[in-house]
């Protein structure tokens, strides 16, 4: 089965301060993705990035930056220079790798991190 | 370039009646995905279509669920005889079909229900 932990619930800081979520994840696929995804207020869920397993480069776009490392099973999210725009509820998110495995590509989330970034 | 689409955003119903939601989703995608997110937590997995077939159901899906998407396109949620605890955010998402690089799955605003 496959499983995602986002230990922080809430995470409060003060702008421009740099942030990082943590996100831990179980699976016994050996091929699969990884997702962040922002929810703001209004409900709905932003795509920021997906990461392939095969693939374990950080990734920078922008002031997000993503740390990707296999061996321990986690996708850390780090926001640079925070801003009160970034201010929402973030999830990490799981699924199989459906080139491999021919099924669905359905998400398995954590139970996401409220950040909040204050003037 | 509009996203997925979701309709009514917001319903609250009595107990026992039923209620129906609709999903439009980016209109080249082939897949497309419910979910449902309570309080607190993450969204779960429902149900998805791959054009107008439902390939896999949640156990989360009781017989009260059912999901169609006649024409490949549009998608409906209806929960008939609706409880107390149905009351969540229901979330359509889309995306296209596995083996393609747009793996990326897609989702809408939401539909709020609330069960009084």
């Amino acid at each position: 089965a496959q499983k995602v932990t986002q230990a922080q619930t809430e995470i409060s800081v003060v702008e421009k301060e740099d942030v990082t979520l943590d996100c831990v994840y179980e699976t016994r696929d050996t091929t699969y993705y990884l997702f962040w995804y922002k929810q703001p207020p209004s409900g709905e869920l932003v795509f920021l990035i997906r990461r392939n397993s095969f693939d374990e480069q950080n990734e920078i776009s922008g002031r997000y930056s993503w740390n990707f490392q296999k061996s321990t099973s986690s996708f850390n999210f780090t926001i640079t220079a925070s801003q009160v725009v970034d201010s929402a509820v973030y999830f990490c998110a799981l699924s199989e790798a459906p080139f491999i495995t021919g099924g669905g590509n359905k998400l398995t989330f954590g139970t996401g991190t409220q950040l909040k970034v204050e003037l | 370039d509009t996203g997925v689409s979701q309709n009514p955003r917001h319903k609250i119903t009595k107990r026992g009646q039923n209620v129906t939601f609709r999903c439009d989703p980016i209109s080249e995608h082939n897949r497309l995905y419910w979910y449902r997110q309570t309080l607190g937590q993450g969204p779960e997995f429902l149900t998805y279509f791959q054009n107008e077939a439902q390939l896999e159901k949640s156990r989360l899906l009781s017989d009260r669920f059912s999901a169609e998407r006649p024409k490949g396109s549009f998608s409906t949620l209806e929960i008939q005889r609706t409880e107390q605890g149905d009351s969540a955010m229901y979330l359509c998402a889309s995306s296209l079909s596995a083996g393609t690089s747009g793996n990326t799955i897609y989702f809408g605003e939401g539909s709020w229900l609330t069960v009084v």
